[in-house]
C-alpha cells in the first residue's frame, strides 16, 4: 500500500498570498497517477489536478500541480476567499487507492 | 451535464445488510469504470472499491477493509451502480460517494449518502 503524507497539516494564509502544499508518497506513484482534491464542509471532494499536473475541467489557472515519483506539490498562486478549504492528494496508479490525511487551508 | 445521485443510505444495525445505489446521467455510463468512496465523520476520504466497464472485463476491486463483505455491481441498461454491504460494522459508518472514473482519475462525484451503523 502506498502511504501519502501531506504537509503541513494546517496552513494559515491571507487572500492574495501564495499557497504551497506538499504530498510525499512512501513509494513511487505509477505513471504519476496523482490527483489533488478540494473539499468544503458538507460537499463532495472536487477534482482539481490529475496525473500530477493537469488541471481538471473548469479549474482556474491559479491552481497548478507538479512533481513525479514520490514528491508532489499543489500550488495556488494567489489565494481567493473561496480557496480556503481542505485539500487531499490521492494516488490511483495502484490498488488500494489511497489518500493523504489532508491539509487544511485557513484564513489568517 | 454529468450527474451522479446516490440513494439508499440510512440507519442499520450491526451485522445487517444494506444496498445503496448510484444513478448516473449525462455521459455514456457503460464506457466508464465507477468507484465507491466513503468518508467517516471528521475523517478524510477512503477508497471502498471500483468496478470496471464491461469492455475491460466488468470486474471489481476492493479495499481490504471491505473485501468479502461488500460487493459492487452495475446495470448498464439503467445507468446504475450498486454497493451491496453485508455484515456491517459500526466502523462502516460514513458518507458513501460514487464517482466516475474518467480518462485520468475520478473526475465527478455524487453528493453522497449517509450510512449509520448502530444498535
Amino acid at each position: 500500500e502506498i502511504v501519502l503524507t501531506q504537509s503541513p497539516g494546517t496552513l494559515s494564509l491571507s487572500p492574495g498570498e501564495r499557497a504551497t502544499l506538499s504530498c510525499r508518497a512512501s513509494q513511487s506513484v505509477s505513471s504519476s497517477y496523482l490527483a489533488w482534491y478540494q473539499q468544503k464542509p458538507g460537499q463532495a471532494p472536487r477534482l482539481l489536478i490529475y496525473v500530477a499536473s493537469s488541471r481538471a475541467t473548469g479549474i482556474p489557472d491559479r491552481f497548478s500541480g507538479s512533481g513525479s515519483g514520490t514528491d508532489f506539490t499543489l500550488t495556488i498562486s494567489r489565494l481567493e476567499p473561496e480557496d480556503f478549504a481542505v485539500y487531499y492528494c490521492q494516488q490511483y496508479g495502484s490498488t488500494p487507492i489511497t489518500f493523504g490525511q489532508g491539509t487544511r487551508l485557513e484564513i489568517k | 451535464e454529468v450527474q451522479l445521485v446516490e440513494s439508499g443510505g440510512g440507519l442499520v444495525q450491526p451485522g445487517r445488510s444494506l444496498r445503496i445505489s448510484c444513478s448516473a446521467s449525462g455521459f455514456p455510463f457503460g464506457d466508464h469504470a465507477m468507484g465507491w468512496f466513503r468518508q467517516a465523520p471528521g475523517k478524510g476520504p477512503e477508497w471502498v472499491g471500483f468496478i470496471r466497464s464491461k469492455a475491460h472485463g466488468g470486474t471489481a476491486e476492493y479495499d481490504a477493509s471491505v473485501k468479502g463483505r461488500f460487493t459492487i455491481s452495475r446495470d448498464d441498461s439503467k445507468s446504475i451502480a450498486y454497493l451491496q454491504m453485508n455484515s456491517l460494522k459500526t466502523e462502516d459508518t460514513a458518507v458513501y460517494y460514487c464517482s466516475r472514473d474518467g480518462d485520468f482519475g475520478f473526475d465527478f462525484w455524487g453528493q453522497g449518502t449517509l450510512v449509520t451503523v448502530s444498535s
